[in-house]
């Protein structure tokens, strides 16, 4: 398969158990936030976002959470799944839509 | 997202040759942008374009060109290819931003190899 990153900071994690994927932003005047999927092969998938003025964001196993006090961003997927198994990437914006990634966590779900 | 094409899908090529890159939508969206993978660096931004006929460097235009004739369409040159240009290439779109920032949506990405 395809590798995006060679050398990524790696999450290990059973079938069921909840993820927690960490990212620190770079730039205090970010004011828009967003999580990616990566599968090999394929481009990022978008997941979820969030705007500055909120803290916390739910979809469907999924939770943003924002802490702009420490510049943090954190993906919660709850009832990790093995296709669930991926790179996952976070960008933030300060408007103009001009996106900056991060440099991305690899999931690793074991049945 | 199959609403973003991107072809080729994959490309070997030799240093000093000419590239294009091309990337259509029918997604509808006025934004498209260019971007490259490098293991370990993420996705850098390369060009962006907000309109037809609107072109914008982004963090590592050098080397590179873009043409924006066509709302639904988005292409990436490499005029004089060299082996340091090898890597993914992904073409994004979004929509507006008169509601702030809306997410981007990418195609499946070219994998060129320049020799």
């Amino acid at each position: 398969g395809e590798s995006v990153g060679l050398h990524l900071p790696t999450l290990s994690v059973q079938e069921g158990d909840n993820s927690i994927i960490n990212c620190a932003y770079s730039n205090s005047a970010s004011d828009y936030f967003i999580w990616y999927k990566q599968e090999s092969g394929k481009g990022p998938q978008f997941i979820i976002d969030i705007r500055s003025n909120m803290d916390k964001r739910q979809g469907q196993r999924v939770t943003v959470l924002l802490n702009k006090t420490v510049k943090h961003l954190s993906l919660q997927i709850a009832a990790t799944q093995p296709g669930d198994s991926a790179v996952y990437f976070c960008a933030e914006s300060t408007g103009f839509q001009k996106l900056v990634f991060g440099t991305g966590t690899r999931l690793l779900v074991s049945p | 997202d199959a609403d973003v094409t991107q072809t080729p899908r994959n490309r070997i090529t030799k240093t000093g040759k000419r590239i294009m890159l091309e990337c259509s939508q029918t997604k509808g969206h006025d934004r498209m942008y260019w971007y490259r993978q490098d293991p370990g660096l993420g996705l850098r931004l390369i060009y962006y374009s907000f309109d037809v006929k609107d072109i914008n460097k982004g963090e590592i235009s050098d080397g590179y060109s873009v043409s924006r004739q066509a709302q639904a369409k988005f292409s990436l040159s490499l005029e004089s290819a060299i082996p340091n240009q090898t890597a993914l290439y992904f073409c994004a779109t979004s929509d507006h931003g008169g509601r702030g920032n809306q997410p981007q949506h990418f195609g499946d990405g070219t994998r060129l190899s320049i020799l």
